[in-house]
This record gives structure tokens, sequence and C-alpha cells, in this order.
């Protein structure tokens, strides 16, 4: 299996600018998390979905920020406009997981290689 | 919400030495995973342990859910070893919460 495959591995961009990175779960995982890494924050999760549906976008920080899952196989994060503080990492990780199901061995999480976005 | 407190902040072991990494949390969990972090970023996936002791190499994991904490040994150390070790707790549901790191480099 190819893993969690992100898109594109850095990015370069000026303020006001629309981002968008782009993920690929591994094939047949029903649960698709983004992340975001900063030095000040550490790793915190910002949204997750489940069946392409979104569960918690409680983490995602204001409405600049937005994400999509249209099927099982492609997900987007999108920002819009930019700005120099949302410069980080993000990474998109996914897992077989089943709501109201016990946790198991098959939710673990497997993490893509992450985007480093930089806002000028 | 949950909070994860790993220990030490950072390390400085001589290549061939053992340690111990500690990540204690606030609240009973599904799910604990640890992760490595190399030097270039990415993130893998070294146990997913929510009870009991899992050994992979030189590596090894014990999870006392009861206690609400977490080791990670490190035996026989290699440069390669370097990076940040995390470990995250899964409260409830799907959602990874991670502690803040153990920053470890290996001498030669």
């Amino acid at each position: 299996d190819a893993g969690v495959i992100q898109s594109p591995r850095h990015e370069v961009t000026e303020m006001g600018q629309e981002v968008t990175l782009r993920c690929k779960p591994i094939s047949g995982h029903n649960s698709l998390f983004w992340y975001r890494q900063t030095m000040m924050r550490g790793l915190e999760l910002l949204i997750y979905f489940n069946n392409n549906v979104p569960i918690d976008d409680s983490g995602m920080p204001e409405d600049r920020f937005s994400a999509k899952m249209p099927n099982a196989s492609f997900s987007t994060l999108k920002i819009q406009p930019s700005e120099p503080r949302d410069s980080a990492v993000y990474f998109c990780a996914s897992s077989l997981f089943n709501l109201g199901q016990l946790a198991g061995r098959k939710d673990t999480q497997y993490f893509g290689p992450g985007t480093r976005l930089t806002v000028l | 919400g949950i909070q994860v407190e790993q220990s030490p902040p950072d390390l400085i072991l001589q290549e061939g030495a053992n340690s111990t990494l500690r990540c204690n949390f606030s609240d009973s969990v599904n799910n604990l995973q640890w992760f490595h972090q190399n030097p270039w970023g990415q993130l893998i996936n070294l146990f997913y342990i929510p009870s009991g002791t899992k050994q992979n190499g030189r590596l090894s994991a014990t999870t006392v859910a009861t206690e609400r904490y977490s080791l990670l040994y490190i035996s026989s150390s290699q440069t390669t070893d370097s990076g940040v070790y995390f470990c995250a707790a899964v409260p409830r549901g799907n959602k990874l919460v991670f502690g803040a790191g153990t920053i470890l480099r290996v001498k030669s």
C-alpha cells in the first residue's frame, strides 16, 4: 500500500491567497483526519471525517478554513484567505474505524508525510 | 478535555544507552499510540497500545490504563533513534490528543 498521500509537500504563498491542500487516504480506510503542527501549539486535530461525513470540526480555527471529502479517496483542506499565522505543517491521517464499535487494532491512525505551508 | 503530558521534554543519550519515556493522561482512554517523528518530519507509528505490553525489536511499550500512564522503552539506542517521540491518546470516539513530545538526541 502506498500509504497516505499528501500534496503538495511544500507550499509557499503570499498573505491573502487561497491555499488548497490535498490528501488521499489509505485504500479501504473510512476515517480521515486533518492535523496541524506548530511550535507553539504542537499537533492538534482540525477536523475528521467518517465515511466522508464531517464528524467533528471543533478544531478548525476559524471560517477561513474549510475541509471537504467528496469521496472515500480524496479530501481537501482549504484556507481562504491565508495569513502568516497559518504557516505550519499540515498532516492528513487515515484509519479504519466505525463509530459505535469497540476500539481495536483497526483504528490505528496512519499519517501522511505532511504539507509544509509558509505564508509570507 | 483530556490532558496528555510527556516526560522528559528532552533527552540526550550516548549511543548504546537505554532510556524510558513516560506519558501520563488525565482520563481513561480507548486508544493510545506512540509515534516517532524523524528529522524529516515524518510521523511513524510505533505502537498501538491501549493496555498491556508490546515489543518491537529494541523498542517496547507498556500502558497501565488503570493508573493512566504509558512508558516507551528504547534499548541500545542508535543515532537513527533521534527525533521527537509523541504519545497520543483517544479519550473517546476517534480523536487523537497529542502530548508535547520528548525530543531525543542520540550521540555517537
